[in-house]
């Protein structure tokens, strides 16, 4: 079965650094990996998603995440965060021919300072 | 035109009420979902319908029964209910097997009394 593992429940960089969110998976089949963002009172909203195609992944609000097969890794990053990335990010796996189950790691909060 | 609507986005009801949550989207997805998000933010499934048909059943209490009268309706029902049943529901929907992601809608609030 697959399962997910944030490290980190929260991270806290300051404005213009670099954002790193730590995401490591577990699956018995090649998984499609994803990271959502929920800000305040709101819906998760897609990121970006791995579906075997290139491994570094670009998506909205210039984010990217490099899968890493060997290291079952799938982080999230951004070269400069902005004030407006404070939020909750999510990293998710669904298994090939899991059909349709998506699995949810805990969350992580980031904080952007000043 | 909101894609993935939910009503209501706040309830508040006593313990031992029956009450309904609705779901509807616009994108012509097959595939439509409920989860639930507890006060530590983690997401779990509870169900999924795949064209009108139960597909994913999760260890939920019977006293919740999701009905699908078609593919761009989800609605859940919760019977007798209890205060550990407040959290934020989230209705999500998806076209194959969600290969491309999920789309969310912006969630409903319930909150036990």
């Amino acid at each position: 079965a697959q399962s997910v593992t944030q490290l980190g429940s929260h991270v806290s960089v300051s404005e213009g650094a670099l954002v790193l969110l730590r995401c490591n998976y577990s699956s018995s089949v090649p998984p499609y990996l994803f990271w959502y963002v929920q800000y305040p009172n709101q819906g998760l909203q897609l990121l970006l998603k791995y579906t075997s195609a290139a491994t570094l992944v670009k998506g909205i609000n210039g984010f990217e995440a490099e899968f890493k097969k060997s290291e079952t890794s799938f982080h999230l990053t951004k070269p400069s965060a902005h004030m407006s990335d404070a939020a909750e990010y999510f990293c998710a796996v669904s298994e090939r021919g899991g059909g349709f189950k998506t699995i949810f790691g805990a969350g992580t909060r980031l904080f952007v300072k000043a | 035109d909101t894609a993935v609507s939910q009503t209501p986005k706040y309830l508040v009801t006593q313990m031992g009420n029956d009450k309904s949550i609705k779901c509807e989207q616009n994108l012509g997805h097959d595939t439509m979902y409920w989860y639930k998000q507890d006060s530590k933010k983690f997401l779990k499934i509870m169900f999924s319908y795949n064209n009108k048909e139960l597909i994913i059943n999760e260890t939920v209490p019977n006293r919740f029964s999701p009905k699908s009268p078609d593919k761009a309706h989800l609605n859940l029902h919760i019977n007798s209910l209890e205060l550990g049943d407040s959290a934020v529901y989230f209705c999500a929907s998806s076209q194959d097997r969600g290969i491309a992601g999920y789309t969310f809608g912006s969630g409903t609030r319930l909150t036990v009394v």
